[in-house]
């Protein structure tokens, strides 16, 4: 049961363009998002989170927008670098009470991102 | 401050044989996730610990067991090793109260 889900498995885009990634989710308890970006053999770096309570949050080049009715997340990357080129992977959280579920993330299957010159 | 550190980064090890992975949380957090990445399955959670409890747990089976220390360090372990065990273990911390969580390098575990 693929809770969380990014269907794009590969997106290519030209720098200097926005690139956009998508992500959907269908555990409507779900009220903590985030993505990270990850090179090969390395660990995931955060990116931008944004929580349920919200419906966007900037950071820089990086804008995270949320729809909780469709239960969709979308990342935009303005402008796109070739140093953005990596996998992409949006995860979500249930915040229990008493903080049971804050360290389990639950991932999509991730979304290659190419930045070309 | 330091990040998030595993030891070792890489492994082989044989079918049968156990082993223990190690991760030091950056300083002050008190949660530490475990996760399992590769190609076929994704990243998946394998457990959480907290103040030294086990928080939450993923569908692994009883071969996969960890623990967390009073300095908050975590160690995990599989034992009876199966080639489907070769993966990269992610281990991730954060405070422990609705924070993101940063992940360490991955120790990469081949089974032979």
């Amino acid at each position: 049961d693929q809770q969380v889900k990014q269907n794009s498995p590969s997106l290519s885009v030209q720098e200097g363009r926005i690139s956009i990634l998508n992500c959907d989710y269908t555990n409507s308890m779900f009220d903590y998002f985030l993505w990270y970006k990850k090179y090969p053999a390395e660990g995931p770096t955060f990116l931008i989170s944004i929580s349920s309570i919200k419906d966007k949050n900037e950071d820089g080049r990086f804008t995270v927008f949320l729809n909780k009715s469709a239960k969709h997340l979308s990342l935009h990357i303005v402008p796109s670098q070739p140093g953005d080129s990596a996998v992409y992977f949006c995860a979500a959280r249930v915040s229990g009470a008493g903080g049971t579920s804050y360290g389990k993330l639950t991932f999509g299957q991730g979304t290659i991102l190419t930045v070309h010159p | 401050k330091a990040g998030v550190t595993q030891t070792p980064r890489y492994l082989i090890k044989t079918r049968g044989q156990q082993v223990t992975l190690s991760c030091s949380p950056i300083s002050g957090h008190r949660s530490v996730s475990w996760y399992q990445q590769t190609p076929g399955q994704g990243l998946q959670f394998l457990f959480e610990y907290f103040s030294e409890t086990q928080r939450n747990k993923g569908n692994f089976p009883g071969r996969f067991s960890g623990r967390q220390f009073s300095n908050s360090r975590s160690e995990m372990n599989v034992s009876t090793l199966e080639l489907g065990d070769s993966a990269l273990y992610l281990c991730a911390s954060n405070t422990g109260v609705n924070t993101e969580a940063f992940f360490g390098q991955g120790t990469r575990l081949t089974v032979v």
